[in-house]
């Protein structure tokens, strides 16, 4: 099956600092991959649909200029959280589509900012 | 745009019995309903998926319904066993809005 990888795993970050997390397609060409947000106990809600070569399609309510997507290759799309604070705190899943409808999820990136 | 909606939040369950979860989409153009399996800090695991020219699918214990006319789709486990025990979500997605929709989420707890 495709398969999905994501870095880091776990980031602990201060304050106002910014981090950025890696999704990548290691079997598979991905022109689209998408960007979720899960808090504690919560369900996943879509953040971006990101675009290789093109600007990130953002969903109501997040702010683009503090979610920065750049999707610059088939395998390889970044989210970079800029000046985070604690309630940027969750866990981020990404995800891809090699073919058809099914989607194969990244392991996640757990972020907690102190 | 699309609204799903998960019953119930929580579902407790005997081993060996049945567990349902329902779910009510509201865009009519939805045509991609998967089932994910979800385990603390893990991702989303896809258990069963269905399209919207099918209206059941089985797999062993696993079964899914799909009412196009009523826009509700089901999840049926029989013979639940503790390793079942998770969270559940439904989702929707269609041809021109690939993005998935999730519903909010369903734990079942099966208890020994």
């Amino acid at each position: 099956g495709a398969v999905v990888s994501q870095h880091p795993s776990r980031v602990i970050c201060k304050s106002g600092t910014s981090v950025k997390i890696e999704c990548r397609s290691l079997d598979f060409q991905a022109t689209t991959m998408f960007w979720y947000r899960q808090f504690p106990k919560q369900s996943l809600m879509l953040m971006a649909t990101s675009n290789e070569g093109s600007k990130a399609t953002y969903e109501q309510g997040v702010e683009k200029d503090k979610f920065l997507i750049n999707h610059a290759s088939l395998t390889l799309s970044t989210l970079t959280v800029t000046s985070a604070h604690p309630e940027d705190s969750s866990f981020y899943i990404c995800s891809a589509q090699p073919q058809g409808a099914e989607q194969y999820f990244g392991p996640g990136t757990r972020l907690t900012v102190t | 745009g699309e609204n799903v909606e998960q019953h119930p939040s929580t579902l407790s369950v005997q081993e060996g019995d049945s567990a349902v979860i329902k779910c009510t989409y509201s865009d009519s153009a939805s045509n991609y309903f998967p089932w994910y399996k979800q385990e603390l800090g893990k991702r989303p695991q896809l258990i069963i998926d269905i399209r919207s020219n099918v209206g059941e699918k089985k797999d062993q214990r696993i079964a899914v319904t799909l009412n196009k006319t009523a826009k509700h789709f089901s999840l049926h486990i029989t013979e639940t066993q503790p390793e079942d025990s998770a969270v559940y979500f439904c989702a929707a997605s269609s041809t021109g809005r690939r993005a998935l929709t999730f519903g909010s989420g369903t734990r079942l707890q099966v208890q020994p």
